[in-house]
């Protein structure tokens, strides 16, 4: 079993339309990251969060420590946020090494 | 503000060469990582350094190897490229925010083609 697991891999929508991707992990105490690789390969981190919500523009990301469950939300999907969302869970406590997912594709049409 | 600078952006290597990725930041950030992803992985932590002198193996640090002398610079050494160091390698940088960190800064990557 991955460490951290995203789900879906791949999520195809209109423009327009609520996302969401979904984190699980097994490891880490402290905080989750949520990422975006833009097409050309660049990485953007987006939050990092270890309570309740954050919020930036159109992204919310939510996270339950207990559960060890975080989702990404996108709210008037647009085909600019087609990207990668990758999560990222610390596997110490110092949050220093991050365990990544293999990251959810999504593609917005317009 | 440069952020985090990568370099190169592209190298093709032969079997047995070395070559040193170069990472240089101006956030002065302390905290300095090495990644790599493969294609379909999740990004890999090779090494890094929560300061100047001090560095630590990640999760698949054999074949390479790194160094701090700086705050600006962690430079990733290859000594004997193989097959299997081909990637996509990222530098990332984090603020200590007391007992917690910040988010990581990336840099925009060296895609690395050993043949």
């Amino acid at each position: 079993k991955n460490e951290v697991e995203q789900s879906p891999q791949n999520l195809t929508a209109q423009e327009g339309e609520f996302i969401t991707i979904n984190c699980s992990y097994s490891v880490g105490i402290s905080a989750l990251h949520w990422l975006q690789q833009h097409p050309g390969g660049g990485i953007v981190s987006l939050f990092m969060l270890s309570s309740g919500k954050k919020k930036h523009g159109r992204l919310i990301a939510t996270i339950n420590i207990q559960e060890k469950h975080s989702s990404l939300h996108i709210t008037a999907s647009h085909p600019r946020d087609s990207a990668v969302y990758i999560c990222a869970a610390p596997s110490n406590f110092g949050n220093e090494k991050l365990t990544f997912g293999t990251g959810t594709r999504l593609t917005i049409i317009p | 503000n440069a952020g985090v600078t990568q370099t190169p952006k592209f190298r093709i290597l032969k079997i047995g060469q070395s070559m040193t990725l170069q990472c240089t930041q101006d956030m002065n950030h302390n905290y300095m990582y090495w990644y790599r992803q493969d294609p379909g992985m999740g990004l890999k932590l090779i090494y890094y350094s929560v300061g100047a002198g001090i560095t630590d193996k990640g999760e698949v640090p054999n074949g390479y190897n790194v160094s701090r002398s700086t705050t600006e610079d962690f430079p990733l050494r290859l000594e004997l490229a193989a097959p299997s160091q081909t990637s996509v390698y990222f530098c990332a940088t984090q603020r200590p925010q007391g007992g917690r960190r910040e988010t990581q800064y990336f840099g925009p990557g060296t895609r690395l083609l050993v043949l």
